[in-house]
């Protein structure tokens, strides 16, 4: 699985749009992005997976460059609510391997 | 509802004392695997199940057993627990070929070894 890195924390203010980066240098061609969401003594929940260019459901978009070195989560307008550990993994999403989390990137929103 | 659900939600424990966290799912998912998490260090795997009777060692195995039965459950088992082994535990699953889409949590479980 391609080893992933993300800031260790980060701030922003209600309303705002708040775009988290995630390095994957080593991605492999058969990998997918996914980004999860955890809030404090909550188990972790899918937001949205990517392979190239632009995703975007009803909560995220997710950014994918040509080279795939990199992604960005981008999550619009911002609230306290969104205040969680944002997760993102990398991997073969049809190959039976471990999964692994990294440690994430605390999101904080301030009022 | 679709739901992942593990039992009990809080456990206080003694040293050595064998226990088993249950985790059940309804989706009819094949991959079931367990975490542990703790302050600082994240989620890390400790068991995963790709099929029924079909396990293998996550990044954190040692002191663990699991076992999959039946493709519903996926109990673990803590013959005997040391104080290391508090923390937080969450059961996942999700589709085959396609964990990594959308995994499904427990509510976790929270466990103090004394």
């Amino acid at each position: 699985l391609a080893k992933t890195t993300q800031p260790i924390s980060m701030d922003s203010y209600e309303g705002q749009e708040v775009n988290i980066t995630c390095s994957h240098n080593n991605i492999a061609t058969n990998d997918y992005i996914t980004w999860y969401q955890q809030f404090p003594s909550q188990g972790p929940r899918f937001i949205i997976q990517g392979y190239k260019t632009k995703v975007t459901n009803e909560v995220a978009s997710l950014f994918i460059p040509a080279d795939r070195k990199s992604s960005t989560l981008s999550l619009p307008r911002v609230s306290l609510s969104d205040t969680a550990v944002y997760y993102c993994l990398v991997g073969d999403r049809d190959r039976d391997d471990k999964i692994i989390f990294g440690k994430g990137t605390r999101l904080h929103i301030l009022p | 509802e679709a739901q992942v659900t593990q039992n009990p939600r809080y456990l206080i424990t003694v040293t050595g004392k064998k226990l088993t966290v249950t985790c059940s799912q309804n989706m009819n998912h094949e991959y079931m695997s367990w975490y542990r998490q703790d302050p600082g260090l994240g989620l890390r795997q400790i068991y995963y199940s790709m099929n029924v009777e079909v396990t293998d060692k996550g990044d954190v195995p040692e002191g663990y057993k699991v076992s999959r039965k039946e493709k519903r459950n996926f109990p673990l088992i803590l013959e005997s627990p040391s104080p290391n082994q508090t923390s937080l535990y969450f059961c996942a699953s999700s589709l085959r070929g396609r964990r990594l889409t959308e995994a499904f949590f427990g509510q976790g479980t929270r466990l103090t070894v004394v």
